[in-house]
């Protein structure tokens, strides 16, 4: 199996603009969770999807978004960038037949000037 | 605030010894568990799961998880310098479809040759 696919890889971007990331998970996994890393705060839970709906929400201000389509591909969008927001932005796919086991994909690494 | 807690390390050992990475958690309730690997600028690579009080052993890595300590580790024998990386310990939330994993800072192990 392919395993989880993210794109862009890097982004750099400016104050203000927004941006959209992009995740597909493995083939058969229904279930998308994105996280943030930074060197302070390490990984920081973002969001999950299942079937199209949020299923669970981290701390994050709303300028922090997300959807997932019908063939379980997902976008998150940060609007209003700070630059703060420059971090390793990871997508896993969840295998819930394996009691939620997570695999990450290889993150976009987004820059903001 | 459900916590993870890492030594931070630098944790250093000679090539062949035995790396002993440890991992404290706050929520009670947690019911799964696990360990990823993360080398320097690459996304965190799934090493081991584990859900039941005892050892889990695979290969050279074993998990050791012991829930009224909140307590979990990971054993890796015979180091090798491709070892050398950060290890995420991540505690997943209890309860129903919450797939939220909290990770640790992580430790950095160096495995000198």
């Amino acid at each position: 199996k392919a395993g989880v696919t993210q794109t862009p890889r890097y982004l750099i971007k400016t104050r203000g603009q927004q941006v959209t990331l992009s995740c597909s998970p493995i083939s058969g996994h229904r279930s998308v969770s994105w996280y943030q890393q930074t060197p302070g705060q390490g990984l920081q839970f973002l969001f999950e999807y299942f079937s199209e709906t949020q299923r669970n929400k981290g701390n994050f201000p709303g300028r922090f978004s997300g959807r997932q389509f019908s063939n379980s591909r997902s976008e998150m969008n940060v609007s209003t960038l700070e630059l703060g927001d420059s971090a390793l932005y990871l997508c896993a796919s969840l295998d819930s037949g394996s009691a939620g086991t997570q695999y990450f994909g290889p993150g976009t690494r987004l820059t903001v000037l | 605030q459900k916590e993870v807690e890492q030594n931070s390390g630098p944790l250093s050992v000679p090539e062949g010894a035995i790396a002993s990475l440890n991992c404290t958690y706050s929520d009670r309730g947690s019911q799964s568990f696990f360990w990823y690997r993360q080398y320097s600028g690459k996304s965190p690579e799934l090493i081991m799961s584990i859900y039941s009080n005892g050892d889990k052993e695979d290969g050279r890595f074993t998990a050791q998880l012991n829930k009224a300590s909140q307590y979990v580790s990971l054993l890796i024998r015979d180091s090798q310098p491709s070892d050398s990386a950060t290890y995420l310990c991540a505690v997943q939330e209890s309860g129903g479809s919450n797939y939220k994993l909290t990770f640790g800072k992580g430790t950095l192990l160096t495995v000198n040759p």
